[in-house]
């Protein structure tokens, strides 16, 4: 079955500390794996994908394919950085329809 | 320019009623997407159209729910004799080309709320 496990729905820090926010998938073949955000009354948005291997905004997402996990990192995180992340997958090389985790809300607190 | 747009944003309706969501992509883009987002269900697929193709249906809950897309463009969800548990925020996205990675652009969505 093709799913996506975001475990905290809720993860709260202190500016400065580090981030990670956690996601595992499951699916057979090679998915690509995508992080959306959504901040407060804003629209969903792309945030990175495994397959750019790009930092945005600070963070970082490895793809592990061992353990089936994409989780999200920044060392450092900021007040701005409160916001819904969800994680999703699609398959690679065709129409990517999008499955997503439940999301977990990252608050930052000052 | 102008992004993915939805209307209405917002939908009151009563149990029973029919409703109709418009979504309107980004201009260009070949694919458009549904999906629904609701608290005990999180962010749902529900279906997807490309260029001439025809649509993925499959993420669609039952046969009350249907879509089409007039023209390669602008796109309408219809819910038939709606239930309370249709009630959630309904989200369009469009991409340039479904194929590869192309990021997917959503549209501020409609809230509705079954009565």
């Amino acid at each position: 079955a093709q799913r996506v496990t975001q475990p905290e729905k809720l993860l709260s820090v202190f500016k400065g500390a580090p981030v990670e926010l956690k996601c595992n998938y499951s699916y057979s073949g090679s998915p690509e794996l995508f992080w959306y955000v959504q901040y407060s009354r804003q629209r969903l948005q792309l945030l990175l994908r495994h397959i750019s291997r790009e930092s945005i905004k600070g963070f970082t997402a490895d793809l592990n394919k061992g353990e089936t996990s994409f989780h999200l990192k920044k060392p450092f995180a900021q007040e701005e950085d409160s916001a819904m992340y969800y994680c999703a997958l699609s398959r690679s090389g065709g129409y990517n329809k999008l499955i997503f985790g439940a999301g977990t809300r990252l608050a930052v607190h000052p | 320019g102008a992004g993915v747009s939805q209307s209405p944003s917002n939908k009151v309706t009563e149990k029973g009623k029919d409703v109709e969501l418009r979504c309107d992509p980004i201009s260009g883009h070949t694919a458009l997407y549904w999906y629904r987002q609701s608290l005990g269900q999180g962010l749902e697929f529900l279906i997807y159209f490309q260029g001439n193709s025809a649509p993925d249906k499959s993420g669609l809950p039952s046969d009350r729910f249907s879509a089409e897309r007039t023209g390669g463009s602008v796109s309408t969800l219809t819910i038939q004799r709606t239930q309370q548990e249709d009630s959630a925020v309904y989200l369009c996205a469009s991409s340039l080309d479904p194929s590869g990675t192309n990021e997917q652009f959503f549209g501020p969505g409609t809230r509705l709320t079954v009565l």
